[in-house]
């Protein structure tokens, strides 16, 4: 099974400001996919972002973006303008081409008013 | 969003008692996968489905049975729960390869006394 690793527990960001969120994964495969998931206090797993490891371009959406590394098996997450909604649980995971699905053990982002 | 049902939303159990989780989906989607959240740990996989009567183990299957005799709906059985077994449950379906996330139902939690 491949590794994801979140390394902060627990993050905190000023309103408006910029967080990253780190994950790093372990993997011998060339081909697979990488997401983050938001999951608020209503404990429903919303996606956020994917990548595929096949494109160089970071991926974005709106004021979300990643920096995949795939040499150093890095993928980040970048909030920018960080608002209150923001406040949630995040997990990166990684998807195989065998459609198996692995998760960190989550970072849990406050956002300071 | 993802048309997934999880039923119960919530249960409270005795030791030694069968408990069986209902996940029903309307998307035709081809995978199906039970995940348990529990603090410290992310999203760890239970068992998973790649089509009707087709499943295998995830990393942490043990006390864990499933079943799936039609496309929408797919069970899990905790055959005689255990209090370790207390957790949140997810259900989550995927499409076939590609980048294709996982949408994820509303969560069933269980207690187990």
């Amino acid at each position: 099974a491949q590794t994801v690793t979140q390394s902060q527990p627990e993050m905190s960001v000023q309103e408006a400001e910029t967080v990253t969120l780190s994950c790093t994964y372990d993997t011998s495969e060339s081909d697979y996919y990488l997401f983050w998931y938001k999951q608020p206090p209503s404990r429903q797993m919303i996606l956020v972002i994917r990548q595929e490891a096949y494109k160089q371009q970071n991926a974005t959406e709106n004021r979300f973006s990643v920096n995949f590394q795939k040499a150093a098996k890095s993928f980040s997450l970048k909030i920018s303008d960080s608002q209150l909604g923001d406040a949630a649980m995040y997990f990166c995971a990684y998807k195989n081409t065998g459609n198996q699905f692995y998760f960190g053990t989550g970072t849990s982002l406050t956002v300071i008013p | 969003d993802a048309g997934i049902t999880q039923s119960p939303r919530h249960k409270v159990t005795e030791t030694g008692t069968p408990v069986t989780l209902r996940c029903h989906q309307t998307e035709n989607h081809r995978y199906m996968y039970w995940y348990r959240q529990d603090p410290g740990h992310g999203l760890r996989l239970i068992h998973y489905s790649y089509g009707v009567k087709d499943t295998d183990k995830g990393e942490v299957s043990d006390g864990y049975s499933v079943s799936r005799s039609k496309t929408e709906d797919f069970l899990l059985t905790l055959e005689s729960a255990t209090s370790s077994q207390t957790s949140v449950y997810f259900c989550a379906i995927s499409r076939t390869g590609g980048n294709s996330p996982l949408h994820f139902g509303n969560g069933t939690r269980l207690t187990v006394t």
